[in-house]
């Protein structure tokens, strides 16, 4: 099993410019998410999925958008990309949401605004 | 304030030597807390997971304590590899929402050498 995938895996963008990261899971899972890691800092909570057709604000939500466009995919959009937005995306997924439950995170998207 | 922090922030050791990174947190209320290694350029990956009435959990030469009373949490690491070049990252997770939010760290960096 690929477990979860992403694409791109790098990416290089102009101020203003939009985008889509795409993730896929092969588990089964119910609940998604994406993540950024910014250098010197926790990995931050954007956007999550509970289920199937729900999406939900993280803690840093704004500049994205997203999609659960079927129980395995998981896409996150940048609308107007700024270079603020210069980090490593992780995409996530566990069986349910909630504390108890493993989150198994994909390879990364390393994303540089210029 | 919720918070998790590491020390140390990087670490170097020699192959074969032990280490032990520790973790404080503030997290609460308190459901459980996570140890993730994260490999260069690729997304973390769970060593071990503790709740509150668990003290220690193992996995191969990666142990975990936890004291729930002082909020605080070791890994240790015996007979270093090379391999176990990474950032290590603690995890905790509250009861206080529906989604039980992860907190985490910023990791510690660490390099063995041969």
């Amino acid at each position: 099993n690929a477990g979860v995938t992403q694409t791109p895996k790098f990416q290089v963008l102009k101020t203003g410019q939009s985008m889509t990261l795409q993730c896929a899971q092969d588990m089964n899972h119910n609940s998604m998410y994406w993540y950024r890691q910014d250098p010197g800092m926790g990995l931050r909570l954007i956007y999550y999925s509970a289920s199937e057709g729900t999406t939900d604000k993280g803690e840093v939500p704004n500049g994205y958008n997203v999609s659960r466009l079927n129980k395995r995919e998981f896409s996150l959009r940048l609308e107007s990309a700024a270079p603020s937005q210069t980090s490593v995306y992780f995409c996530a997924s566990s069986a349910i949401a909630g504390a108890d439950y493993e989150q198994y995170f994909g390879p990364g998207t390393r994303l540089t605004v210029t | 304030k919720n918070q998790v922090e590491q020390s140390p922030q990087s670490l170097i050791i020699l192959e074969g030597k032990n280490c032990t990174l520790q973790c404080n947190y503030t997290v609460s209320p308190f459901s459980n807390l996570r140890w993730y290694k994260q490999d260069t350029g690729r997304g973390p990956v769970s060593l071990t997971i503790m709740t509150f009435s668990e003290n220690t959990k193992s996995n191969g030469r990666y142990t975990a304590t936890l004291d729930a009373d002082t909020k605080q949490s070791s890994l240790h690491i015996t007979a270093s590899q090379l391999s176990d070049s990474a950032s290590y990252i603690c995890v905790v997770s509250d009861r206080g929402s529906t989604l039980g939010r992860l907190y985490f760290g910023r990791g510690t960096q660490l390099t063995v050498w041969p």
